[in-house]
């Protein structure tokens, strides 16, 4: 079975900095790979999303992710985070198109501090 | 636009107790799910309905049973809580033509004492 890492468990950056969560996934054949939010006290919400195509991928709110296939990886980041950017942030997988089953990774929580 | 409506979002129960979650979709979503959320595990799947009158066992379904009503509502059941079960559930909906886009409901925070 597929399997997604996150080895950010913790993350605190100021405002301004740059960030780059990473995630790693196990799985050999074809993979969409997305990026979940959770803000604090609310549900999560798709940041974005690969399928095929450019492997460098925009999401909402100044986010993207390069996914790196030798790599087995779909790193998020943004240039300059705000205070708002205070979340988890949960990588995912699927295995193939049309099957929608997601497999999270563990999640990085985030805080920014002003 | 309700999107993914769960109820109740929060319950205390004691161990041995039953109780089932209530989840509706007003996005005509062929596929819906039911997750815990559990600190430092992310989110586990414990069923999913690909469609109207299918269920599916995913990773972490002992204990718990599930109802696909009607192409809205999917519904979690807990027969005998026990204090492993306290988590906080999330019930989500997706479309095939938007593979791996879940929408998720506000959650339901459980505690078994």
């Amino acid at each position: 079975a597929q399997s997604v890492s996150q080895h950010n468990h913790h993350v605190i950056l100021s405002e301004a900095a740059s960030l780059e969560l990473g995630c790693n996934y196990s799985y050999g054949g074809t993979v969409n790979l997305f990026w979940y939010v959770q803000y604090p006290g609310q549900h999560l919400q798709l940041l974005l999303k690969y399928f095929s195509g450019d492997p460098l991928v925009k999401g909402i709110k100044g986010f993207e992710a390069e996914f790196i296939k030798s790599k087995f990886s779909f790193n998020l980041r943004k240039p300059s985070v705000q205070w708002s950017d205070t979340a988890e942030y949960f990588c995912a997988v699927a295995l193939n198109f049309g099957n929608e089953k997601l497999t999270f990774g563990t999640g990085t929580r985030l805080t920014i501090i002003p | 636009n309700a999107g993914v409506t769960q109820t109740p979002k929060f319950q205390v129960l004691k161990t041995g107790q039953s109780m089932t979650l209530q989840c509706a979709q007003d996005m005509n979503h062929n596929s819906m799910y039911w997750y815990r959320q559990d600190p430092g595990m992310g989110l586990r799947l414990i069923y999913y309905s690909a469609s109207e009158g299918t269920t599916d066992k995913g990773e972490v379904p002992n204990g718990y049973n599930v109802s696909r009503l009607n192409k809205r509502e999917f519904s979690l059941r807990l027969e005998s809580a026990a204090p492993s079960q306290t988590s906080v559930y999330f019930c989500a909906s997706s479309n095939r033509e938007n593979t791996g886009e879940l929408f998720f409901g506000e959650g339901s925070r459980l505690t078994v004492l």
